[in-house]
């Protein structure tokens, strides 16, 4: 069984701060995907990041970074000097293998609420 | 390009009542998926078809059949509605094969009385 872990249900910001969005997976398996989307209040889904379980390597797209460490199964976003237009709830998700390796299916976490106020 | 389409946008219905969800695709993707999502809950799925012709049920597939039409459609019925259903659905489709990112359309809206 596989399990998406997102423990802050909300958090709350001031404009240009710092904030950190914590994920923690659970998987047997050793080849897996993790996933962050993003859904604003317009209700769509964005796909922001993909990162597959042999690369560890951080990465960093703008103001986003994401820290994957196998060690501690997490897998973290950071937006760095937060603006209003950030404001969304963030999906974690994991992907693992079925069907022979050939196709993947998504668990996600149930979300962090973040709002970044002006 | 629109990558994938869901229509409608907004449904009420009647308890006991059905109808068809329909998603579109014109991303190529031999994948595709449906989503239910609920307050606090996340992204649950429901059904999904890895290709065409194939259809699985994933962790929430009571009171829902779906229909793999072809490559680029993927249906979702619910053949007698509850209140329990009252909830925003979404459709994905995914990259093919391995490097699975999913990618998800507009979602629908659905209320049952």
């Amino acid at each position: 069984a596989q399990k998406v872990t997102q423990a802050q249900t909300e958090i709350s910001v001031v404009e240009k701060e710092d904030v950190t969005l914590d994920c923690v997976y659970e998987t047997r398996d050793t080849t897996y995907y993790l996933f962050w989307y993003k859904q604003p209040p317009s209700g769509e889904l964005v796909f922001l990041i993909r990162r597959n379980s042999f690369d560890e390597q951080n990465e960093i797209s703008g103001r986003y970074s994401w820290n994957f460490q196998k060690s501690t199964s997490s897998f973290n976003f950071t937006i760095t000097a937060s603006q209003v237009v950030d404001s969304a709830v963030y999906f974690c998700a994991l992907s693992e293998a079925w069907s022979g390796g050939s196709n993947y299916k998504l668990t996600f976490g149930k979300g962090t609420l973040l709002t970044v106020n002006p | 390009n629109a990558g994938v389409t869901q229509t409608p946008k907004f449904q009420v219905l009647k308890t006991g009542q059905s109808m068809t969800l329909q998603c579109a695709q014109d991303m190529n993707h031999n994948s595709m998926y449906w989503y239910r999502q609920d307050p606090g809950m996340g992204l649950r799925l429901i059904y999904y078809s890895a290709s065409e012709g194939t259809t699985d049920k994933g962790e929430v597939p009571n009171g829902y059949n779906v229909s793999r039409l072809n490559k680029r459609e993927f249906s979702l019925r619910l053949e007698s509605a509850a209140p329990s259903q009252t909830s925003v659905y979404f459709c994905a489709g995914g990259d093919t094969p391995y490097q699975e990112t999913q990618y998800f359309g507009p979602g629908t809206r659905l209320l049952v009385l």
